[in-house]
């Protein structure tokens, strides 16, 4: 199957400190990808979705200049938390949306963020 | 996206048949049913997806009812480490995927 890698799996940041998290779709091109966050023991809510070349677009709810999200790329999507607070600490997911043929949308492996 | 209702938490005893039910009836015609599993702290996992027909590959088979207002997700013979988090979504092309509150399935030895 498809490999979405996310990058770091685990990050620890003081606290007023930005942290990025890359998500690349290794073997194929995503025009569509999108970033959730998991509190323990809770369901994956979605937090953007993310087209290359274009803004993202935001839930309801979440700020866009503390989680910044750049697409620039058909393999490549960013999250940013911008001056993490300890409230940030989650687990952040992305997943990246495959097309042509059967549209299928695979999930990396999800950052473990803890803001200290 | 289809909202998506399915029970909380469901029990298996190793070797047995998991026979997982979601209900969808707000799916529009053009979403497919897709299942994915999440297992503890890694990101969720692709099971299989379906529009109208049953369909069946080397992890589980998917029954979806004629009406496409729900369907069930079928383990055959479960192992210990198919104890996860099953999550049911409707989903279409670039629609944003929302997932619901997914079972718990806890296999049993």
């Amino acid at each position: 199957g498809a490999v979405v890698s996310q990058h770091p799996s685990r990050v620890i940041c003081k606290s007023g400190t930005s942290v990025k998290i890359e998500c690349r779709s290794l073997d194929f091109q995503a025009t569509t990808m999108f970033w959730y966050r998991q509190f323990p023991k809770q369901s994956l809510m979605l937090m953007a979705t993310s087209n290359e070349g274009s803004k993202a677009t935001y839930e309801q709810g979440v700020e866009k200049d503390k989680f910044l999200i750049n697409h620039a790329s058909l393999t490549l999507s960013t999250l940013t938390v911008a001056s993490a607070h300890p409230e940030d600490s989650s687990f952040y997911i992305c997943s990246a949306v495959r097309t042509g043929g059967l549209t299928e949308a695979f999930f990396g492996q999800g950052t473990r963020l803890t803001v200290v | 996206d289809a909202k998506t209702t399915q029970p909380p938490s469901m029990d298996c005893a190793e070797g047995r048949a998991a026979n997982l039910p979601c209900n969808h009836s707000t799916i529009s015609g053009n979403e497919y049913v897709y299942w994915y599993r999440q297992i503890h702290s890694q990101g969720p996992q692709y099971i299989i997806h379906g529009l109208k027909n049953n369909e069946t590959n080397e992890m589980a088979s998917l029954i979806i009812t004629e009406d496409r207002k729900s369907s069930t997700l079928i383990l055959p013979h479960a192992t210990l480490r198919d104890t996860a988090v099953y999550y049911c979504i409707g989903y279409y092309n670039n629609n944003d995927m929302r997932f619901g509150a997914g079972t718990r399935l806890t296999v049993k030895p």
